[in-house]
């Protein structure tokens, strides 16, 4: 079974904090994706990455920047974290050509 | 954004009877597919129906899928109680590897 595991699942951070999210999958995906999910807006992506070192913006990456150093690891970066961050973030990986997503557990993130 | 809509966004039923929940997109796909998630959990991907299908089984899951009206629809058969959970909805996007979710269905299954 695919497992993705992401390094927290819950975290309280301060605003202005610098944050990492980590997420790493242990099947050989290429595909990586951070969403973040907030209540009335479902799930929204953030950035996604094909390969290693490369990253594509999502729809919101504004206040967000990612790293992909290793195939099995894409990290997601607060910057100086604010509370409208404040949420449920997601991680997810899949194979090219297929569209079905793994997903981890989920960081639930709150920002104060 | 071609965000899908969930149609209902909250459904109760009684254990055993069925469940029907409804999705609408904007633009033209190459698949839709239907996740399962449990309170405070990841997604679980369950079944993916692909642009050219009309329906398709997966145990107790029927899915269909109309592209002239855009729309798909998930049906859960003699639901139980394990099967409490949101359930999205999702689209390719202009044929690329990522997705957009719906805003899901919050099924609640009473014993």
């Amino acid at each position: 079974d695919v497992k993705v595991t992401q390094s927290s699942r819950y975290l309280v951070k301060r605003t202005g904090e610098k944050v990492f999210l980590e997420c790493v999958q242990d099947m050989d995906h290429e595909n990586m994706f951070w969403y973040r999910q907030d209540p009335g807006l479902g799930l929204r992506l953030i950035y996604f990455s094909y390969d290693v070192k490369m990253k594509e913006k999502g729809d919101i990456p504004e206040g967000y920047s990612v790293s992909r150093e290793k195939k099995e690891r894409f990290s997601l970066i607060l910057e100086s974290a604010s509370t409208n961050q404040t949420s449920m973030y997601l991680c997810a990986s899949s194979i090219p050509g297929r569209y079905e997503q793994y997903f981890g557990p989920g960081t639930r993130l709150t920002v104060t | 954004s071609q965000q899908g809509e969930e149609d209902p966004q909250a459904l109760s039923i009684q254990e055993g009877e069925n469940a029907t929940m409804n999705c609408s997109y904007k633009t033209s796909i190459n698949n839709l597919q239907w996740y399962r998630q449990n309170s405070g959990r990841g997604l679980v991907h369950l079944i993916l129906i692909r642009s050219n299908e009309r329906e398709k089984h997966s145990g107790r899951l029927r899915v269909t899928l109309d592209t002239s009206k855009k729309s798909s629809s998930l049906l859960i058969t003699a639901s139980r109680a394990a099967d409490t959970a949101s359930y999205f909805c999702a689209t390719d996007y202009e044929g690329a590897q990522k997705l957009v979710f719906g805003q899901g269905t919050r099924l609640t299954i009473n014993p």
